[in-house]
């Protein structure tokens, strides 16, 4: 699976959008881009993933550059109960053994 | 809404008890597996199964036995429980495609 590059934290003011990169410059063709996030002692959620074109759902908008080396999740309108950490995964999609590795991910904070 | 379930959120057992962990989805999933998630470590796989009465090494499973009689449910057991398995459990599932759905995960401290 190809390596990705986050920030480790950023910050957010509450009702403002949240744009989390991602770069993952060594994606292969068969690769899927997927973002989980996890509140303090909480297990992982899952939020959105996507191959090549740009998705969106109740949750959040991921955004895939052309070259697919690098995307963007965005929570439109950040809450307090959005403050977590966010991992970027690539993955190719397979049958057995599709465990998740997750790297250091990025802890958003958003604020009142 | 995919829901998996842990038996316990907090468990605290001694060293050398036998510990069982269980994990049940409801929806139908073929694939579920079992993670522990340490500070500077990460997640990192236990035991996986895709199929009932199935199952397949992670990357440490060493010291861990895993069951899998029913399709909805999947049981991690430390056979003699050792402090360095203290640790965040983390139970899955997922089906054929990639997707995979967490429970709330289980703290267990071992003195």
């Amino acid at each position: 699976d190809a390596k990705t590059t986050q920030p480790p934290s950023m910050d957010c003011a509450e009702g403002r959008a949240a744009n989390l990169p991602c770069n993952h410059s060594t994606i292969s063709g068969n690769e899927y881009v997927y973002w989980y996030r996890q509140i303090h002692s909480q297990g992982p959620q899952y939020i959105i993933h996507g191959l090549k074109n740009n998705e969106t759902n109740e949750m959040a908008s991921l955004i895939i550059t052309e070259d697919r080396k690098s995307s963007t999740l965005i929570l439109p309108h950040a809450t307090l109960r959005d403050t977590a950490v966010y991992y970027c995964i690539v993955r190719v999609a397979s049958y057995a053994g599709n465990m998740l590795t997750f790297g250091g991910g990025t802890r958003l904070m958003v604020k009142p | 809404d995919v829901k998996v379930t842990q038996s316990s959120r907090y468990l605290v057992k001694r060293t050398g008890e036998k510990v069982f962990l269980e994990c049940v989805q409801d929806m139908d999933h073929e694939n579920m597996f079992w993670y522990r998630q340490d500070p500077g470590l990460g997640l990192r796989l236990i035991y996986f199964s895709y199929d009932v009465k199935m199952k397949e090494k992670g990357d440490i499973p060493e010291g861990y036995s895993v069951s899998r009689e029913k399709k909805e449910r999947f049981s991690l057991i430390l056979e003699s429980a050792s402090t360095n398995q203290t640790s965040m459990y983390l139970c899955a599932s997922s089906p054929l495609e990639n997707t995979q759905y967490f429970g709330p995960g289980t703290r267990l401290t071992v003195l």
